[in-house]
């Protein structure tokens, strides 16, 4: 299966700023996702990013928020953008895999924390 | 996507089978069932899937009845690092073309195991 790496693997940022948090897959996919978790609850699906074209976002997630990149079949970057305190989760990048279990890999997330 | 409906949370003592139900009643005849489990801090990791034969790897076994509405992923002999949180998804498999997966995971609560020595 995809080894995907993420970075940063958590930050803490100033309210009003922005982080862009990066997703590097050690092979070539062809959809990749962005996940929210905020504390204690479960994952919530941002947006589907495929190369070359817009990303798709779900509803209450807009683009001027949440930003995506998707340069190539290996990369993608998520902005979290005006950041306030209720930006504070987990982000999470996951890659459809190419197998016999049609599964999907997960990165291991940013933690971000706005103050 | 069906929706399903998880425990919130179960124990389990440690050597012994670890049975985590789900309910997906609403479920197509075109909808695979997923588990999925995620350690604290770590992201979600894959357990197993399925359609509507039994299935059994290195980590799990699922039982999904007859009638499909529900499934049960079985971890023979619990350890301390079992416990996590358990998501059970169902999605359709996608254009299975190739081997590559399309579509998206939706998730639920999910049920907390926790596994005692």
């Amino acid at each position: 299966s995809a080894v995907i790496s993420q970075k940063p693997s958590r930050d803490i940022c100033q309210r009003g700023t922005s982080l862009t948090i990066q997703c590097q897959v050690d092979s070539q996919v062809t959809m990749m996702f962005w996940y929210r978790q905020q504390p204690g609850q479960s994952l919530t699906l941002i947006a589907t990013a495929n190369q070359g074209s817009e990303a798709t976002y779900e509803s209450g997630f807009v683009i001027d928020k949440f930003p995506i990149s998707r340069p190539n079949l290996t990369f993608s970057t998520l902005t979290v953008s005006n950041m306030s305190p209720e930006d504070s989760s987990i982000y999470l990048c996951s890659v459809s895999v190419t197998g016999r279990y049609y599964g999907y890999t997960f990165g291991s997330g940013t933690r971000l924390t706005v103050v | 996507d069906a929706k399903t409906t998880q425990p919130p949370s179960m124990d389990c003592a440690e050597g012994r089978a670890a049975n985590l139900p789900c309910n997906h009643s609403t479920i197509s005849g075109n909808e695979y069932v997923y588990w999925y489990r995620q350690i604290h801090s770590q992201g979600p990791q894959y357990i197993i899937h399925g359609l509507k034969n039994n299935e059994t790897n290195e980590m799990a076994s699922l039982i999904i009845t007859e009638d499909r509405k529900s499934s049960t992923l079985i971890l023979p002999h619990a350890t301390l690092r079992d416990t996590a949180v358990y998501y059970c998804i169902v999605r359709v498999a996608g254009d299975n073309a190739g081997g590559t997966s399309y579509g998206k995971l939706t998730f639920g609560q999910g049920t907390i195991l926790t596994v005692h020595p």
